[in-house]
């Protein structure tokens, strides 16, 4: 049983650009959670969300930033005409319901943006 | 308010125990975590506390809340080079939601 699989693992983008980051979560998990983490600070909630709904948003800043979970396919995490201060590492978390405890992280996207 | 807060480093040899200690200002937390980040790698969930526990032991991994005073700590036993890491305590926001709130991390050096 695969894990929580991000890619890609390294993103550079220059200013201006989009950047999208995709997210698989773990074989029967339906819900999954966007984090940020900026240099030498803990994550930070983004985003969370089940099968084609957005649960809760209060993480996400007002423009430039979007999240998705599909029927099919992975969640996506797009940010749009990207800054430097955007340039952290974004993780994924899953799990198979409301359930703090059953919360698995994936290895991280480090958005790097020039 | 949510704010986690905990040591930036801790360097300890190896065998000696480490102790990592987390102060958090929401009293309303029902679960408290102890994550741990390798370079280049997610976190992994090294254990949680329910809230109306005060300690709670898992091989070399102990556990203690101090819920009148907010502080959890972090005890590992005779630390092995391998714990080198981040460790982040988190609680969560409210409920059972996945939603939680990282402390900025501490880093656990161990020399040999």
């Amino acid at each position: 049983n695969a894990g929580v699989m991000q890619n890609p693992r390294h993103l550079v983008r220059r200013r201006g650009q989009e950047a999208r980051l995709r997210c698989s979560p773990m074989k029967g998990h339906s819900h999954v959670y966007w984090y940020r983490q900026l240099p030498e600070e803990g994550l930070k909630f983004m985003v969370y969300l089940q099968k084609e709904n957005i649960i809760d948003e209060s993480g996400m800043p007002k423009e430039r930033f979007s999240a998705e979970f599909p029927k099919e396919g992975p969640s996506i995490l797009r940010i749009q005409q990207v800054v430097r201060g955007d340039s952290a590492a974004y993780f994924c978390a899953s799990s198979p319901g409301q359930s703090n405890e059953k919360l698995f992280f994936g290895s991280g996207t480090q958005l790097s943006v020039l | 308010g949510e704010d986690v807060e905990q040591s930036p480093f801790l360097s300890v040899r190896e065998g000696d125990s480490s102790v990592i200690n987390c102060t958090y200002t929401d009293s309303s937390s029902t679960y408290l975590y102890w994550y741990k980040q390798e370079p280049g790698a997610g976190l992994q969930l090294l254990t949680y506390i329910f809230s109306n526990m005060d300690m709670k032991q898992d091989q070399r991994l102990t556990v203690l809340l101090n819920k009148k005073d907010k502080h959890l700590s972090l005890r590992i036993a005779d630390t092995q080079t391998g714990d080198s890491a981040i460790y982040f305590c988190a609680h969560a926001a409210s409920g059972n939601t996945g939603k939680l709130i990282f402390g900025q991390g501490t880093t656990l050096q161990v020399k040999p």
